[in-house]
């Protein structure tokens, strides 16, 4: 069993679909994260949660919606997307909302079409 | 915000050569992380460094904490086909929400030829 799974590792949505991407960690870790990774450009931190309260959003537009539940369990739900925003989308974990060690998910590849 | 500057972007070469690639920033980080990331994949933990002129090692990597905290080298011995990937390094400046996230580099490319 991996430390933080994402599912699913492909999607292709229209601009008018609702999507919701999952990340689970199994690593006992307090803190979660959602990153954008382009082509060509830096990892983009989006959002983070530290016990399950959102520390830090990155100016990331509404159409990006994230939700922790509990520790475990991060969603980031998709709607009204543009084409601009196909990427890999990866989900990390830490211990602490200090962003130590994070360790990442295998991603989740988005198209928007 | 932060930048920091990985190079070299690419490098191709030949299996068995020794591989060196660094990053700085203008800032001082009191944490340096190097990562490897597959095609397709997430980036996965290579080293951790917390200490100032640190040099730590992962099998054939080693890394390095700069001493003037303002940059961290990745060497690579004896490569191998699967060190392909990209390799990111990525810091964090200190204690505090913002002050304690993690900048990432662009990357470096790797290719290995056998």
């Amino acid at each position: 069993e991996t430390g933080v799974t994402q599912t699913p590792r492909h999607l292709v949505m229209g601009m008018t679909n609702k999507k919701s991407l999952k990340c689970e960690q199994h690593l006992g870790h307090n803190a979660m994260y959602w990153y954008k990774q382009s082509a060509k450009k830096p990892l983009e931190l989006m959002f983070v949660y530290s016990l399950e309260e959102r520390v830090e959003n990155n100016s990331v537009p509404s159409r990006f919606s994230p939700e922790c539940p509990n520790s475990s369990h991060l969603f980031l739900h998709l709607h009204t997307l543009q084409p601009e925003d196909s990427a890999l989308y990866l989900c990390a974990s830490s211990q602490g909302q200090m962003n130590t060690e994070a360790f990442f998910g295998q991603g989740t590849r988005l198209t928007v079409v | 915000g932060q930048q920091l500057n990985q190079s070299p972007q690419s490098m191709f070469i030949q299996e068995g050569e020794d591989v060196s690639m660094n990053c700085t920033s203008s800032s001082i980080f009191n944490t340096w992380l190097w990562y490897k990331q597959d095609p397709g994949e997430g980036p996965v933990l290579l080293i951790a460094l917390y200490k100032a002129g640190e040099l730590t090692s992962n099998g054939r990597l080693t890394a390095q904490f700069g001493i003037t905290r303002k940059d961290s080298f990745l060497n690579i011995s004896a490569s191998i086909p699967s060190d392909v990937g990209i390799y990111f390094c990525a810091g964090r400046m200190g204690r505090g929400s913002t002050l304690g996230r993690l900048y990432f580099g662009r990357g470096t490319q790797l290719t290995v030829w056998p």
